[in-house]
């Protein structure tokens, strides 16, 4: 069983497009984010949610939109996507609130291709 | 701010080698500390994790030890498989509450185990 899936796995698009991906936990955990991984490896926060609301809003730009319908589902919407956009993006789940030295459980990344 | 620093890579070892991987933290609070490990096309996962000082996380052969004194988590393992080749990220997160809940992630360290 997929703890945390997200979709697409790769996605190659044209400068300019708007794209989104997906991400769904079946662990019951109350806490979502969105991390970049760019070439070299480093790792980056950008958001963070909290049954539904938004706790952790990194620099990052207003093109980026994360909406989360409910607690197991945190999505991220990416306007006029630029090169530099091009990176392996992870969502991650967590038991957060008191728990916040839980572990985080991440799934297997969207790599994202702007041409 | 928080801040994680772990050597750079690439590691590159012969199989049953010994293996340290060196981090230190700068860190407002009482962080936990963690180890997650990245294999090739996959997202991250938790190797091992210390939530006080003087702790040590073990797992898979791999251990760390919570050193507040040194600021310091290095990872080690006696001897090294093929199948440890990964990237290795150092990570905390503080216990001092509001935007210290994010996971601050090292730069990474590639490890690559000959045969």
């Amino acid at each position: 069983d997929t703890a945390v899936s997200q979709t697409p796995k790769y996605l190659v698009t044209q400068m300019g497009n708007d794209k989104s991906i997906k991400c769904e936990q079946n662990l019951g955990h109350d806490t979502m984010y969105w991390y970049k991984q760019d070439s070299k490896k480093f790792l980056k926060i950008m958001f963070s949610y909290n049954n539904k609301e938004l706790i952790i809003n990194e620099t990052v730009p207003n093109r980026f939109s994360p909406k989360s319908p409910d607690k197991a589902h945190l999505n991220l919407h990416i306007n006029s996507l630029e090169l530099g956009d091009s990176a392996v993006y992870f969502c991650a789940s967590s038991q957060g609130g008191q728990g916040y030295n839980q572990p985080q459980h991440f799934g297997d990344g969207t790599r994202l291709s702007i041409l | 701010g928080n801040s994680v620093t772990q050597m750079e890579g690439p590691v590159t070892l012969s199989e049953e080698a010994f293996l340290t991987i060196n981090c230190t933290y700068t860190a407002t609070g009482y962080p936990s500390l963690f180890w997650y490990v990245q294999y090739p096309g996959e997202g991250l996962q938790l190797l091992l994790k210390a939530t006080k000082a003087d702790d040590k996380g073990s797992n898979k052969g791999f251990e760390a030890t919570y050193r507040k004194e040194t600021t310091s988590f290095h990872l080690e393992k006696g001897s090294v498989q093929v199948s440890d080749s990964a990237v290795y990220f150092c990570a905390l997160v503080s216990l001092g509450g509001g935007s210290n809940y994010k996971l601050t992630f090292g730069k990474g360290t590639l490890l690559t185990v000959n045969p």
